[in-house]
């Protein structure tokens, strides 16, 4: 119930091109699902999250989208670069109950040039 | 912009030693956490600490291990006899009140 599942679990892109990943939850409870991006021998760095009340919330050129019924949420990275090249993990926590994170399992994304 | 700093970075022990692992939050946060992450897998979470004791954590974090918050900025992690599998990258972070936490570079622990 507690888990976060990942996919896939490596992402080749040419740059330009449109990054995709995605997961899903048990825990209806969960009510905040941040995304995070972590380069080699760092610490993870919130990229972008989202509450279940919103479908979709987009910054930039990072999006993600929300499907409370399927328990399902996914990032999309548009116009890609090979600076966006990182591993992404997927969370989600009952931010009010202490705010604990669960991760999924990462993806590791490369975008070629 | 303020950062979650640890120190060290690396550390090497010897299995049945124990080690200590600190942090330092963001100034005005008030929630603290401690995750590891064993080499190529996935971030896991330890224990939370608010208002100056543990207010959860995992089957992991067991009696070996403890934390602390001795003084007003720091925060630290005690394994009390590492063992080989406690060979991991070791992550604090914090937050203020809801959503956002920040994590710090982290501590490498290598246990031989």
């Amino acid at each position: 119930q507690q888990q976060v599942k990942q996919s896939p679990q490596s992402l080749i892109v040419q740059k330009g091109g449109i990054s995709i990943i995605n997961c899903a939850y048990e825990n209806t409870a969960f009510d905040y699902f941040p995304w995070y991006q972590q380069f080699p021998g760092k610490g993870p760095a919130l990229l972008i999250a989202i509450r279940p009340d919103v479908s979709e919330k987009k910054e930039g050129r990072f999006t993600i989208s929300f499907n409370k019924s399927a328990k399902q949420f996914s990032l999309h990275i548009m116009d890609s670069q090979p600076g966006d090249s990182a591993t992404y993990f997927c969370a989600a926590s009952r931010d009010n109950q202490g705010g604990k994170l669960i991760f999924g399992q990462g993806t590791e994304l490369s975008v070629k040039p | 912009e303020p950062e979650v700093t640890q120190t060290p970075s690396h550390q090497v022990t010897q299995m049945g030693q124990e080690v200590i692992l600190r942090c330092v939050p963001i100034s005005n946060h008030l929630y603290f956490y401690w995750y590891r992450q064993i080499l190529g897998q996935k971030v896991e979470f330890l224990v939370s600490f608010y208002n100056n004791e543990i207010s959860e954590k995992s089957e992991i974090f067991d009696d070996q291990f403890s934390v602390e918050r001795p003084d007003g900025s720091n925060f630290t992690l005690k394994i009390r006899s590492t063992k080989l599998e406690d060979s991991a990258m070791y992550f604090c972070a914090s937050r203020r009140v809801q959503e956002t936490q920040y994590f710090g570079p982290g501590t490498r622990l290598l246990v031989l």
